[in-house]
């Protein structure tokens, strides 16, 4: 199997203060890893593309100074949300890629944040 | 910009109703995948497909791509309250290594 993992599952926290989300890839390498955000009764939206060793591509809209991504391995990728605000608050899914052409996502099981 | 409208947006049938979602684009995709997601959870892989005109069957469940793989749609057969999710489709784009543009999602409830 590909499972994803993400910690934590749900988070609240205070208005300006930072929030760290983990993504692992259990059982696999991932090059590629997605970051996705999803607020309530809609699709998701990509925020960026982390590929590991390297700086992630954001795509248009996403402020790349607020949502921090680090893809320091080929098993976890990090998203930090910067001095969060209420409008900040969503489900954040994230997804891996195996190596070796294979380019089908496996996605985790997303984090709730609130934030207050 | 990759538009994917689905329509759907919103279905509420009784159990063993049948039903159909479209999956519609001006765009071009190299394939079309097909998702599941149920509340607080991530999406869950239900199918790939990557040639035009392809048709796919899971369990009651049958999937078909447009010939010019611009559109899609799922249909599903004597609907049980097990398939209440949110449907998405996404579709991924040559060279853009494994990139995916989600549909905007219909959302089935299915009753007793």
């Amino acid at each position: 199997g590909a499972v994803v993992s993400q910690h934590p599952s749900w988070v609240i926290c205070k208005s300006g203060t930072s929030v760290k989300i983990e993504c692992r890839s259990l059982d696999f390498q991932a090059t590629t890893m997605f970051w996705y955000r999803q607020f309530p009764k809609q699709s998701l939206m990509l925020m960026a593309t982390s590929n590991e060793g390297s700086k992630a591509t954001y795509e248009q809209g996403v402020e790349k100074d607020k949502f921090l991504i680090n893809h320091a391995s080929l098993t976890l990728s990090t998203l930090t949300v910067t001095s969060a605000h209420p409008e900040d608050s969503s489900f954040y899914i994230c997804s891996a890629v195996r190596g070796g052409g294979q380019e089908t996502q496996y996605f985790g099981p997303g984090t709730r944040l609130l934030v207050l | 910009t990759q538009l994917l409208e689905q329509s759907p947006q919103f279905l509420s049938i009784q159990e063993g109703e049948n039903l159909t979602v479209y999956c519609n684009s001006s765009s071009v995709f190299s394939s079309l995948q097909w998702y599941r997601q149920e509340p607080g959870e991530g999406p869950v892989l239900l199918v790939t497909v990557v040639t035009g005109g392809e048709v796919k069957k899971l369990k009651r469940l049958t999937f078909q791509f447009g010939d010019a793989r611009k559109d899609s749609s799922l249909h599903i057969t004597a609907a049980q309250p097990g398939d209440t999710g949110l449907y998405l489709c996404a579709g991924g784009s040559t060279g853009t290594a494994s990139k995916l543009t989600f549909g905007t999602g219909t959302r089935l409830q299915v009753t007793l």
